[in-house]
């Protein structure tokens, strides 16, 4: 059964960071990019990027360029976003999916169950 | 830059009626780069509709999808009393890749 499974919420005050984690399992974790999006309360969703994991290699969201960073480590099929210089507007829900291709067609078509990171001084 | 704009921002309805939800792009997108997703709360966006009008797995034919160029409908034909949740569009493109829609709000009427 295809499954990505989030790591627990968070608490951070301003100015810390947070690493939040998205494991992989029933699928070959190389073959397919993670997106993590999130969401801030009762707003919509928001991309903040991307990242290969076969290569590593990412793409960001300008808004985040610089303080986003997306890691995997392939031993353990599991992908990972930090995000530095936290402050109280990075409170949300952040949530990794996977993305899948259909012919031309780009989707999104497994999601994590989401990551309450809380900023609060 | 894409932007999409979902109307209407809230739509109130009973069961069994039918659902007609709009994403507009600010300029002409390609049909496969546009999808629909569903959320309720609590709960992670689902897959309903990807290239526009293909249905994902598992999703009931009562769901569907339309359009081409900058108008984009998501069409719910009959109502079920779990279809009341808030619903997003999505499109894929070059910069940046990814942007949503704002969102439309079904709630029972």
């Amino acid at each position: 059964q295809v499954h990505l499974a989030q790591s627990g919420a968070e608490v951070k005050k301003p100015g810390a960071s947070v690493k939040v984690s998205c494991k992989a399992s029933g699928y070959t974790f190389i073959n397919y990019y993670i997106y993590w999006v999130r969401q801030a309360p009762g707003q919509g969703l928001e991309w903040m990027g991307w990242i290969n994991p076969n290569s590593g290699g990412t793409n960001y969201v300008q808004k985040f360029q610089g303080r986003v960073t997306m890691t995997r480590d392939t031993s353990i099929s599991t992908a990972y976003m930090e995000l530095s210089s936290l402050r109280s507007g990075d409170t949300a829900v952040y949530y990794c999916a996977r993305e899948r291709w259909v012919d031309t067609a780009m989707l999104l078509d497994l999601w994590g169950q989401g990551t309450l990171v809380t900023v609060s001084s | 830059e894409i932007v999409l704009t979902q109307s209407p921002g809230t739509l109130s309805l009973s069961p069994g009626e039918r659902a007609t939800l709009s994403c507009r792009a600010s300029q002409a997108i390609r049909s496969g780069s546009l999808a629909w997703y569903q959320q309720k709360p609590g709960q992670p966006p689902r897959l309903l509709i990807y290239g526009a009008s293909g249905r994902a797995t598992g999703i009931p034919d009562s769901f569907s999808g339309s359009g081409s160029g900058t108008d984009f409908t998501l069409s719910i034909s009959r109502l079920e009393p779990e279809d009341f949740a808030v619903y997003y569009c999505q499109h894929y493109g070059d910069s940046p890749p990814v942007t949503f829609g704002q969102g439309t709000r079904l709630e029972s009427k």
